[in-house]
């Protein structure tokens, strides 16, 4: 089954510590992207990476960090500096061409810090 | 900068009967694309469907229509028949795409209208 993967579904984590959250996709997709949602708004985005290799700030990039390695994998670091932390994190990825222009989401990680 | 804009928080409708959701967005360019996400309790985001700036038609899929006026710049959602697992928060989103219709990746979207289907 092709699809996207996030891990884990539910995140805890004590103020202070830093947390990666994990995305997988074996759609052969160039692009992904990460994006945080808070409750009862859209989506904004905090990373994307349309090569290996290479990634651009979104909107919201500061406390965040990613990698990108690997086509498959394109994981993010939400770090102490993050001041609001909790949140509810979406993966995608995409082809980004004319015939596939859109993005497919993974299923999300609900991080919470307390 | 581009901004996506759904006026209404909350709509509700009856079993099998249509709704619309509305969307406007801001722009200057003149190529992109329009999407329509769905997401259920679940929280998982689903395409509903898209459209190309470039395409005068208006896209269906199945029992969802658009109502694409460029000149506007809105792009409303209309579901027919509508059903109990129709019930979501729909988004409207918006990217940019160069010449050659390559998107450039970026998803730009609006605060959501929750939905309720009621039978």
């Amino acid at each position: 089954d092709g699809g996207i993967t996030q891990s884990p579904k539910y995140l805890f984590r004590k103020e202070g510590q830093n947390v990666t959250l994990s995305c997988e996709q074996n759609l052969n997709h160039d692009a992904m992207y990460w994006y945080r949602q808070d409750p009862g708004q859209g989506l904004r985005l905090i990373y994307y990476s349309q090569i290996v290799n290479d990634f651009q700030k979104g909107d919201i990039a500061e406390g965040y960090s990613v990698s990108r390695e690997k086509k498959e994998s394109f994981p993010l670091t939400v770090t102490s500096a993050q001041k609001n932390p909790t949140a509810f994190y979406l993966c995608a990825s995409s082809k980004g061409d004319r015939q596939t222009p859109e993005q497919y989401f993974g299923p999300g990680t609900r991080l919470t810090v307390t | 900068a581009q901004t996506v804009t759904q006026s209404q928080p909350e709509m509700s409708v009856q079993e099998a009967e249509t709704v619309t959701l509305s969307c406007t967005y801001d722009t200057s360019e003149n190529n992109y694309y329009l999407f329509w996400y769905k997401q259920p309790p679940s929280r998982q985001m689903i395409l509903v469907i898209r459209q190309e700036a470039y395409k005068q038609q208006n896209a269906t899929e199945n029992r969802f229509s658009v109502n694409f006026q460029k000149a506007a710049k809105s792009f409303s959602l209309k579901i027919s028949d509508s059903q109990l697992g129709d019930t979501a928060m729909y988004f409207c989103a918006f990217t940019l795409a160069n010449a050659g219709g390559t998107s450039y990746g970026k998803l730009t979207f609006g605060q959501g209208t929750i939905l309720t289907v009621h039978p």
